[in-house]
């Protein structure tokens, strides 16, 4: 079955710490794989996004994310987070080619403490 | 560039009574698709449609659900006899034609409570 799994369902960091947030999928074939980010009364964003190539992505805001293809994984970092980072988190796959849906996961609520 | 648009954000129904959602995708857009997120869960896709034509509505309920996207004007997301188990967050996406990739790109929701 097509899924996503997103480890960590509430983080808490001080400003300046650094962030990882895990995803790991389940996915028959070759996947696209996105990070989109939901702030607080606004709708979700895409934050980076992986097709094909380097396997360590560069997103807006400082985030990246690495494709671990042996793992499954596609986990976002970001080596020293904001305030403005408070946010929730999406890990969202879907199949390389035509114009399939997203299979989200259940999202990181990320709390950013100055 | 207009960004996709939802309305109405917020909707208020009592139950038995119909919600109707609409969705305008951006501009040069050809495809939409629907995704409904219900309290403390991630997103869930519902249907994807073209222009005039439904190509993947795996994720609908079988019952009182049901959309369009007309030829002319927004893609609707109707829900009949609305329950109490239909209040969630309904956010549609669009994205390009061909060669466009496949990013969706989302419009703000409409958060729909039914009392």
């Amino acid at each position: 079955a097509q899924s996503v799994s997103q480890h960590n369902h509430h983080v808490i960091l001080s400003e300046a710490a650094s962030l990882e947030l895990g995803c790991n999928y389940s996915y028959g074939g070759t996947v696209n794989l996105f990070w989109y980010v939901q702030y607080p009364g606004q709708h979700l964003q895409l934050l980076l996004k992986y097709f094909s190539g380097d396997p360590l992505v560069k997103g807006i805001k400082g985030f990246e994310a690495e494709f671990i293809k042996s793992k499954f994984s596609f986990n976002l970092r970001k080596p020293s987070v904001q305030w403005s980072d408070t946010a929730e988190y999406f890990c969202a796959v879907n199949g390389n080619g035509g114009y399939n849906k997203l299979i989200f996961g259940a999202g990181t609520r990320l709390a950013v403490h100055p | 560039n207009a960004g996709v648009m939802q309305n109405p954000r917020h909707l208020v129904r009592r139950r038995g009574q119909e919600a109707r959602l609409r969705c305008s995708p951006m501009k040069g857009h050809s495809h939409v698709y629907w995704y409904r997120q219900l309290p403390e869960e991630g997103l869930k896709f519902m249907v994807y449609l073209q222009k005039e034509n439904i190509i993947d509505e795996s994720g609908m309920p079988k019952e009182r659900f049901s959309a369009e996207f007309p030829k002319e004007g927004p893609s609707i997301l109707r829900i009949q006899q609305v329950v109490r188990g239909d209040s969630a967050a309904y956010f549609c996406a669009s994205s390009p034609p061909a060669g466009g990739g496949n990013e969706q790109y989302f419009g703000p929701g409409t958060r729909l409570t039914v009392t």
